[in-house]
């Protein structure tokens, strides 16, 4: 079946720090790729996407590149801010399906000042 | 603009009592869902709704768990009689009609249920 596996957290870095969040998928076909962040307190909203590979996701400074080769889809960001503290969510969704997101466990990420 | 609202944020209660969680979805978005995140777990789809009608509920137990989206707009999540097993944040999302294509899915902050 469909399943997706992130790196366990927390991740604690300081700030400036590099952030690599590993990501790999399995899906039967080509899915499209996500990931989703949570603040404490809010509801998740989505960070970038991929839909094919070699796609490269950014925003708000994270990016994240659909490695079919691989099966992976990590997130990166150059330099976290305080601000990055959340939950980070990788997630798929099958070509033949327009809403079925198949959600991984989640990341934590604290950043200290 | 409002985003998703959920109610309530937090709810304890003792098992085999009934509960209810509301979700007031973004204006104008006719599709509407229900997931059930378990403490360190991604969140899973219980039930999708498009309008008032329940198009995917093949995650619902139907044994306790009910939905409804009465005038396609708000939606009422109830399970009855609940048990520890249900613990767990339920989250609303919602988003514009499916044309093929991906269509963002907006999340609500959830409603963290304690069953003791």
């Amino acid at each position: 079946g469909n399943s997706v596996t992130q790196m366990e957290g927390p991740v604690t870095l300081s700030e400036e720090a590099f952030l690599t969040i590993n990501c790999t998928y399995t899906a039967t076909g080509y899915p499209s790729l996500f990931w989703y962040v949570q603040y404490p307190g809010e509801g998740l909203q989505l960070l970038l996407k991929a839909t094919k590979a070699d796609d490269k996701g950014s925003n708000k400074g994270f990016e994240a590149t659909y490695r079919k080769e691989t099966t992976s889809f990590h997130l990166e960001k150059g330099s976290v801010q305080v601000s990055d503290s959340a939950v980070y969510f990788c997630a798929l969704k099958q070509r033949d399906s327009s809403y079925k997101l198949i959600f991984g466990s989640g990341t934590r990420l604290l950043v200290r000042p | 603009e409002a985003g998703v609202v959920q109610s309530p944020r937090y709810k304890i209660i003792e098992k085999k009592q009934p509960v209810a969680f509301w979700c007031n979805p973004i204006s104008g978005h006719n599709t509407l869902y229900w997931y059930r995140q378990n403490l360190g777990q991604g969140p899973e789809l219980l039930i999708r709704y498009e309008n008032e009608e329940a198009v995917d509920d093949s995650q619902l137990p139907k044994d306790r768990f009910s939905a409804e989206r009465l005038k396609g707009v708000d939606s009422t999540l109830k399970i009855q009689p609940a048990e520890l097993g249900d613990s767990a944040v339920y989250l609303c999302a919602s988003s514009l009609a499916g044309t093929g294509g991906y269509n963002e899915q907006f999340f609500g902050p959830g409603t963290r249920l304690t069953v003791l």
